[in-house]
């Protein structure tokens, strides 16, 4: 079974500050792996995924992530955040022999001060 | 127009009592999932559902079953309720084919079991 692993659980930044949050998996099989924010009070959203191709990927708002297969790692980043990117921040991975379902990081909680 | 939408959107109950929860998608999505998310934010696939075939996490008990009468709704039928059922429920839905294809989610909908 495939297994996620988010290494920050807060982060607290000031605006302009450039943001990473790290994001592991455990699976031997091929992957896609994906980016999903979660402002307050809200249902979650897509930032970014990765399936094939190009390992770095851009996704909406200014983030990107890198996926570097020998590491197992889907690192988030952004260059310069704004207050408004406060929310939670899950890295979430699916296989092909797991019916599409996602399986879930234990979320970063990232808080902008302006 | 909402793609995923889930009612109710907050639901207080008593323990023992029997619940259900809906979804409906108007994406035309073949598959739908239910996820839940407890307390500390972390989330976890329950089922994943297509016309065809019904996918279960091994960890949720038999007391939650999810029903769908067409392709466009899945609800979660949840019975003799306990107090650690108490979470927020996603409902999201994904297209036909490519498990690389995002998963869209509802607004959720957060159960409170006293």
């Amino acid at each position: 079974a495939q297994s996620v692993s988010q290494h920050n659980h807060h982060v607290i930044l000031s605006e302009a500050a450039s943001l990473e949050l790290g994001c592991n998996y455990s699976y031997g099989g091929t992957v896609n792996l994906f980016w999903y924010v979660q402002y307050p009070g809200q249902h979650l959203q897509l930032l970014l995924k990765y399936f094939s191709g190009d390992p770095l990927v851009k996704g909406i708002k200014g983030f990107e992530a890198e996926f570097i297969k020998s590491k197992f790692s889907f690192n988030l980043r952004k260059p310069s955040v704004q207050w408004s990117d406060t929310a939670e921040y899950f890295c979430a991975v699916n296989a092909r022999n797991a019916g599409n379902m996602l399986t879930f990081g234990g979320g970063t909680r990232l808080m902008v001060k302006p | 127009d909402t793609a995923v939408s889930q009612t109710p959107k907050y639901l207080v109950t008593q323990m023992g009592n029997d619940k259900s929860i809906k979804c409906e998608q108007n994406l035309g999505h073949d598959t739908m999932y239910w996820y839940k998310q407890d307390s500390k934010k972390f989330l976890k696939i329950m089922f994943s559902y297509n016309n065809k075939e019904l996918i279960i996490n091994e960890t949720v008990p038999n007391r939650f079953s999810p029903k769908s009468p067409d392709k466009a709704h899945l609800n979660l039928h949840i019975n003799s309720l306990e107090l650690g059922d108490s979470a927020v429920y996603f409902c999201a839905s994904s297209p036909p084919g490519d498990f690389s294809d995002e998963q869209f989610f509802g607004p959720g909908t957060r159960l409170t079991v006293l």
